[in-house]
């Protein structure tokens, strides 16, 4: 069983502050790796995606990938209550594709 | 360019019942596919198709079925509704099969009362 792991939260921070979320995932032979926000009462939509090891910035994302211990983030910096969301994060497996359950996150005014 | 188009978007059923929902991809987009959404469960991967064929296919049974046209629409089928049926089911496109770069539909959320 391919799985993904997310801790639920919620994840408060105050506005300003960096927001780290975490995703560990079961299967070495995951190749990419995505993050999905999704609001409340509206559907996931794509955020950045990772495939390398190391780090990949998007403005005020940043995806790090650590393949040798199976770990996967995502920063916000200078996080917005606009940012207050659920996270995904998602792994594939060759033609498979496997979401977590998601963290909530809070950005606090 | 429009998104992803889901019908009908609310549904009340009840038990027994069967329903048919809607997903018209983002223009050249060839693959669908399919998700549950709940609460307690996530995100369940249901099918997913490309080129009119179902490439693959998640741990749900057989009452859940699915079809893709020629234009790339399409559509999934629950038959025998239970009431663990009730979820928001949700579309996704791509351009090709197999990828996690997916755009989302809006959802058709299912009561089954």
């Amino acid at each position: 069983q391919k799985e993904v792991e997310q801790n639920s939260g919620p994840l408060s921070v105050p506005e300003g502050a960096i927001a780290s979320l975490n995703c560990t995932y079961s299967d070495r032979g995951s190749q990419s790796f995505f993050w999905y926000r999704q609001y409340s009462g509206k559907s996931p939509e794509l955020i950045m995606f990772i495939y390398s090891n190391g780090d990949k910035e998007d403005g005020r994302f940043t995806a790090q990938l650590n393949k040798a211990s199976q770990y996967v983030s995502l920063l916000i910096r200078d996080s917005q209550p606009s940012d207050s969301a659920t996270y995904l994060c998602a792994a594939s497996y060759g033609q498979n594709f496997v979401f977590g359950p998601g963290t909530r996150l809070s950005v606090l005014p | 360019k429009a998104g992803v188009t889901q019908t009908p978007r609310y549904l009340i059923k009840t038990r027994g019942q069967q329903v048919t929902l809607s997903c018209s991809p983002i223009s050249g987009h060839r693959s669908v596919s399919w998700y549950q959404q709940t609460p307690g469960q996530g995100l369940q991967f249901l099918f997913e198709y490309f080129s009119e064929t179902q490439r693959n296919k998640g741990n749900f049974p057989g009452r859940f079925s699915g079809r893709q046209f020629s234009n790339s629409r399409s559509e999934m089928n629950v038959s025998t509704l239970e009431l663990g049926d009730s979820a928001l089911y949700l579309c996704a496109s791509s351009l090709e099969f197999g990828t996690g770069e997916l755009f989302f539909g809006e959802g058709s959320r299912l009561t089954v009362l």
